[in-house]
């Protein structure tokens, strides 16, 4: 069975670009999470979607970000324009089901670096 | 506000050495607690959680994790680390009551000597 995967595994932008993120969870699972690292601090949550719903994005940290999961599968992660706090690593997780505790399984980072 | 604490940065130990890698969190209720490891261009693979019961909880790869809820803290310990467990180290939690969300410590980077 296929783990998570993200795409780009980098990326380099100028300030001011656009840069879209993807992430293609485990084929079932419903649930699928953003989180972000900044160099050196802890990983941060950005959002979760259950199917193609926004059930949680208290973490986004301003309306640069847009996040989407049409059809429910993968979703995207699109940052507009960037900045150069933005840089980091963005993490995708999925889980299959509802519920505080269940395992999310998460891809290997997409590391943006904002020049 | 909620927070796990990841005192050590990094940790180095010598292979064949005991590992003991600490974390503290702070939320109103006990949360579930986790580790996850993260080698090298790889994801975060998760090791072991504790979501009640026994307060020591096995994993995988031979680790252990004990909870001690008068210390508010959950070590993850190895008796015989190996080369390959040079890695990252998180502690992450969740609250018990539905908000899925996890919340990370920043990390400890283990380095293996040999």
């Amino acid at each position: 069975e296929a783990g998570v995967t993200q795409f780009p595994s980098h990326s380099v932008i100028e300030k001011g670009q656009t840069v879209t993120l993807r992430c293609d969870p485990i084929s079932g699972h419903d649930n699928l999470y953003w989180y972000r690292r900044v160099m050196g601090k802890e990983i941060k949550f950005l959002l979760h979607f259950v199917k193609e719903s926004k059930q949680d994005e208290s973490g986004m940290p301003n309306n640069r970000f847009l996040a989407e999961r049409t059809g429910g599968t993968y979703s995207t992660l699109k940052v507009q324009p960037a900045e150069l706090e933005d840089s980091g690593v963005y993490f995708c997780a999925s889980s299959q089901d509802l519920g505080a505790g269940e395992t999310q399984y998460f891809g290997p980072g997409t590391r943006l670096l904002v020049l | 506000a909620q927070s796990v604490t990841q005192p050590d940065i990094h940790i180095t130990v010598s292979e064949g050495a005991s590992l003991e890698l600490r974390c503290n969190y702070s939320y109103g209720a006990t949360p579930y607690l986790f580790w996850y490891v993260q080698s090298p261009g790889q994801g975060l693979q998760l090791l072991l959680k504790y979501f009640s019961g026994d307060t020591l909880v096995q994993g995988i790869k031979g680790f252990e994790a004990e909870f001690k809820r008068s210390q508010s803290s959950f070590n993850l310990r190895k008796p015989s680390v190996h080369w390959s467990d040079a890695a990252e180290y998180f502690c992450a939690a969740c609250s018990n009551f539905g908000n899925e969300k996890l919340t990370f410590g920043t990390g400890t980077r283990l380095t293996i000597i040999p």
